[in-house]
């Protein structure tokens, strides 16, 4: 079954700190790879799309990893800021099954100050 | 440029009371979709329709029907809601093709009783 497993599910950083996200997949051969941030109430927003033949893509201070070998994903979020609390969603488009996108569940992270 | 609109952003029915969830988009996109957020899954694809005048059903389409109005507008109707329905609706567009980001609106959130 095409999977897309996040970890940790939740994390706690003081501000200013850094953070790795990890998101493991099962979906192949998938097409690209696709990090979201959603704010609480709110629809996800894309910060980084991959392809399986990029490694890494930056967006300000986030960057996103690839490895297509071992199918991993990590999202690093670098100087951490309060506006930074939200969910982090690992997204997977399929190159069959229509082309269709499977989610992971998401990391929620909080940013104290 | 509102991108993508919902409508309404909150909602409680009674189990059986029937409903629909309005969306619209002003980016010209080809594609729309529906989708269904519960707590610790990843959002499910319901319904989409890959440009104007077709439907098809996602992953968990049983309980809903779509209609695609026009190009900017797609609705999504409950005929007989159900508790198992209740959850956090967001409706997303993009351009055709794998690389284009996909566009989610803020939400509706439904309550069924």
């Amino acid at each position: 079954k095409n999977q897309v497993e996040q970890s940790p599910q939740s994390l706690i950083i003081l501000e200013g700190k850094n953070c790795t996200l990890q998101c493991n997949y099962t979906v192949s051969p998938f097409s690209n790879l696709r990090w979201y941030k959603q704010d609480t109430g709110r629809g996800p927003v894309s910060l980084t799309i991959m392809t399986f033949s990029e490694n890494t893509k930056s967006n300000g201070r986030y960057t996103a990893t690839l490895d297509a070998d071992t199918k991993q994903s990590s999202l690093h979020i670098t100087a951490s800021q309060l506006s930074d609390s939200a969910s982090y969603i690992c997204v997977v488009r399929h190159q069959a099954a229509g082309n269709k996108l499977t989610f992971g569940g998401g990391t929620r992270v909080l940013v104290k100050p | 440029n509102a991108g993508v609109t919902q409508t309404p952003k909150f909602q409680v029915l009674k189990t059986g009371q029937s409903m629909t969830l309005q969306c619209a988009q002003d980016m010209n996109h080809n594609s729309m979709y529906w989708y269904r957020q519960d707590p610790g899954m990843g959002l499910r694809l319901i319904y989409y329709s890959a440009s104007e005048g077709t439907t098809d059903k996602g992953e968990v389409p049983n309980g809903y029907n779509v209609s695609r109005l026009n190009k900017r507008e797609f609705s999504l109707r409950l005929e007989s809601a159900a508790p198992s329905q209740t959850s956090v609706y967001f409706c997303a567009s993009t351009l055709s093709g794998a690389l284009y980001e996909q566009y989610f609106g803020p939400g509706t959130r439904l309550t069924v009783t």
